[in-house]
């Protein structure tokens, strides 16, 4: 089916290891986010890219990196976690600039839960 | 810089009736769009609705409208005769031009359905 993908979909670090969180897109989308989901605070924009081997920040960026060398994948990488980092991960992707309706095609991922111990 | 509000943390509501979810923002671009998503228990985030800035009347979709009031900058969701599985978190999200149209997220209202 059609969609995004993340990997994995659960997962326990301890404090100071690092990880790779994928995301992966079919819909030949051009722009890919990820987010961060905490109790109470909705979803928060860690990094987003417009384009292959394009990333900005976005409001929540510190203690990770990201990657976009090709369009249809989407790399969230932490360093160095720490428990702070304790979310749930959601990479979402869309269109480019569309005029009208709800075309960008917004389209989310299951989501990966993440545990820093 | 665009602003989503939700202001109302949880909602209780018994089946059959209608329920209004609250959402104001803030934006200064003249043009902008505006999205409700569902996320249950499960945790997937389910777009319900869309209203555009210049979109003329109310989206509706189904049991779920729209009750956007451009001049008081809010767009609130309005689910009608309201079932168990309506249950969930509802986020209130718009576009941020600024962030490659990335969606910003208010903190979501919990809706509770009791029979």
């Amino acid at each position: 089916n059609a969609g995004v993908t993340q990997t994995p979909k659960f997962r326990v670090l301890k404090t100071g290891q690092s990880m790779t969180l994928l995301c992966a897109q079919d819909m030949n989308h051009e722009y890919m986010y990820w987010y961060r989901q905490d109790p109470g605070m909705g979803l928060r924009l860690i990094h987003y890219s417009v384009g292959e081997g394009t990333t900005a920040k976005g409001e929540v960026p510190d203690g990770y990196n990201v990657s976009r060398l090709k369009k249809q994948n989407f790399l969230l990488g932490l360093e160095s976690a720490a428990p702070s980092q304790t979310s749930v991960y959601f990479c979402a992707s869309s269109y480019g600039t569309r005029t009208g309706a709800a075309d960008y095609g917004y389209t989310f991922g299951s989501g990966t839960r993440l545990t820093v111990v | 810089a665009q602003k989503i509000t939700q202001t109302q943390p949880g909602m209780f509501v018994q089946e059959k009736e209608a329920v209004t979810l609250d959402c104001t923002y803030d934006t200064s671009d003249p043009s902008y769009g505006l999205f409700w998503y569902k996320q249950p228990s499960s945790g997937e985030m389910i777009f319900l609705i869309y209203q555009g800035s210049y979109d003329q009347q109310n989206a509706t979709e189904g049991r779920y409208s729209l009750n956007f009031q451009k001049a008081r900058k809010s767009a609130n969701l309005v689910i009608s005769a309201s079932q168990l599985g309506d249950s969930a978190m509802y986020f209130c999200a718009m576009r941020d031009p600024l962030a490659g149209t990335a969606l910003i997220f208010g903190k979501g209202t919990t809706l509770s359905v009791s029979s």
